[in-house]
């Protein structure tokens, strides 16, 4: 089975810390991608990356910015917290196909309080 | 713009009766769709997806998933609902081809499934 893991579950910063989530994926995987998930919005795309030191924005890039310096490992960076960025923080990851029909493999989530 | 429509935060159903969790998509081109499950606390688990072919898909724990191109809906069911079927529940969409391959999810659904 394909593992995501998140190194984190939970974490409380500061307003104006630099915080830096890590996901690591043990499948080789090409694709991997990072969510924040808020009540009653779902899950929005913050980055993803399709190959080491590749990365694409997703929908709400603001105040994020990532890294992607070997295959399994994606890290998801806020440069200075701010509560609005209090959330729960998924990973996940994918392996390259022709199509769009692979599956996302997710982590079990990082629940960061920024107060 | 590529998007899927989840129209009830909410289904509760008595244990033994069929469940479906609505889904409608919007999309160009031909839909790649998808089931996640989420239980609390942890990250999201693939259930199934429709690329192409028969309409009915099967997927794991029993669930399967009707698409219906005239309607552009992709509901899931179940014909016996389990209390551990509670959970929440998302549709999503491959929007794009080619690398990344980033799904675009619905804002979820509750299943409350009662003994």
């Amino acid at each position: 089975d394909v593992k995501v893991t998140q190194s984190s579950r939970y974490l409380v910063k500061r307003t104006g810390e630099k915080v830096f989530l890590e996901c690591v994926q043990d499948m080789d995987h090409e694709n991997m991608f990072w969510y924040r998930q808020d009540p009653g919005l779902g899950l929005r795309l913050i980055y993803f990356s399709y190959d080491v030191k590749m990365k694409e924005k997703g929908d709400i890039p603001e105040g994020y910015s990532v890294s992607r310096e070997k295959k399994e490992r994606f890290s998801l960076i806020l440069e200075s917290a701010s509560t609005n960025q209090t959330s729960m923080y998924l990973c996940a990851s994918s392996p390259l196909s022709r199509d769009r029909g692979s599956p996302l493999h997710f982590g079990n989530g990082t629940r960061l309080t920024v107060t | 713009a590529q998007s899927v429509a989840q129209p009830e935060d909410q289904v509760n159903v008595a244990e033994g009766n069929p469940l479906t969790v609505k889904c409608t998509y919007s999309v160009s081109g031909n839909p790649y769709l998808f089931w996640y499950v989420q239980y609390p606390n942890r990250g999201l688990q693939f259930l199934l997806k429709y690329i192409t072919g028969d309409n009915l898909v099967k997927g794991s724990y029993g669930f399967e998933a009707e698409f219906n191109k005239s309607q552009t809906s992709f509901h899931l069911k179940k014909p016996s609902a389990l209390v551990s079927d509670s959970a929440l529940y998302f549709c999503a969409v491959s929007p794009r081809v080619g690398a990344g391959t980033a799904l675009i999810f619905g804002k979820g659904t509750t299943l409350s499934v009662s003994s």
